[in-house]
């Protein structure tokens, strides 16, 4: 099993509509973080959480909101979809120990369109 | 604050050409620096990470130098393989008590293809 799964994979959703992408994650971190991937734009910050009561603002937090339910899901929500929202997501975890040198784990990321 | 600047692509090399794919920084401390690699249809993964300045990561016939006095890490590969075909990403992490700056900063990633 992957140490970080995301679900959905894939999904198609109507403008207006709330939906939810969840993450949960079998690597014990205390860290995780949701990204947006757009083509040539790279990987975009929404949030991210630090422990279950420690939840931050990336830099494109607008129209996106979070859940930290346990320190193993981290669930992302759009409340309004829109088309501009079509993107490819993904979700990591990281350890907090160390000095800032420790890797990302990445989930297998859910490719949202809406439409 | 932190970024992270890459060549653009997308690079289209032949098998058993030599790869280069650029990368310059800036950031406030000692940063971290790392390659991912993104496969297909893949999420990120750790390709190889340098801690301190000169040091060397290497992995899978990969290789890129912590160079703190041009502020770079190009990542190189000597004979690259059709296989090699992916998304390439290059990060910094710092290790200041900042909570958002002990973030990932991505760059925009280049898109490389090997034709065999």
């Amino acid at each position: 099993d992957a140490d970080v799964t995301q679900t959905p994979r894939n999904r198609i959703t109507k403008t207006g509509k709330r939906i939810m992408l969840e993450c949960s994650q079998t690597k014990g971190h205390d860290r995780m973080y949701w990204y947006r991937q757009d083509p040539g734009l790279g990987l975009r910050l929404i949030y991210y959480s630090f422990d279950v009561k420690d939840i931050n603002k990336g830099e494109i937090s607008d129209g996106y909101s979070v859940s930290r339910q346990a320190q193993a899901k981290f669930s992302l929500s759009l409340e309004s979809a829109i088309p501009n929202q079509t993107a490819l997501y993904f979700c990591a975890t990281r350890t907090s120990a160390g000095t800032g040198n420790t890797e990302a784990f990445f989930g297998q990321g859910t490719r949202l369109t809406v439409v | 604050g932190n970024s992270v600047t890459q060549m653009e692509g997308p690079v289209t090399l032949s098998e058993e050409a030599f790869l280069t794919i650029n990368c310059t920084y800036t950031a406030t401390g000692y940063p971290s620096l790392f390659w991912y690699v993104q496969y297909p249809g893949e999420g990120l993964q750790l390709l190889l990470k340098a801690t301190k300045a000169d040091d060397k990561g290497s992995n899978k016939g990969f290789e890129a130098t912590y160079r703190k006095e041009t502020t770079s890490f190009h990542l190189e590969k000597g004979s690259v393989q059709v296989s090699d075909s992916a998304v390439y990403f290059c990060a910094l992490s710092t290790g200041q008590s900042s909570g958002s700056a002990r973030q990932l900063t991505f760059g925009s990633g280049t898109q490389l293809t090997v034709l065999p």
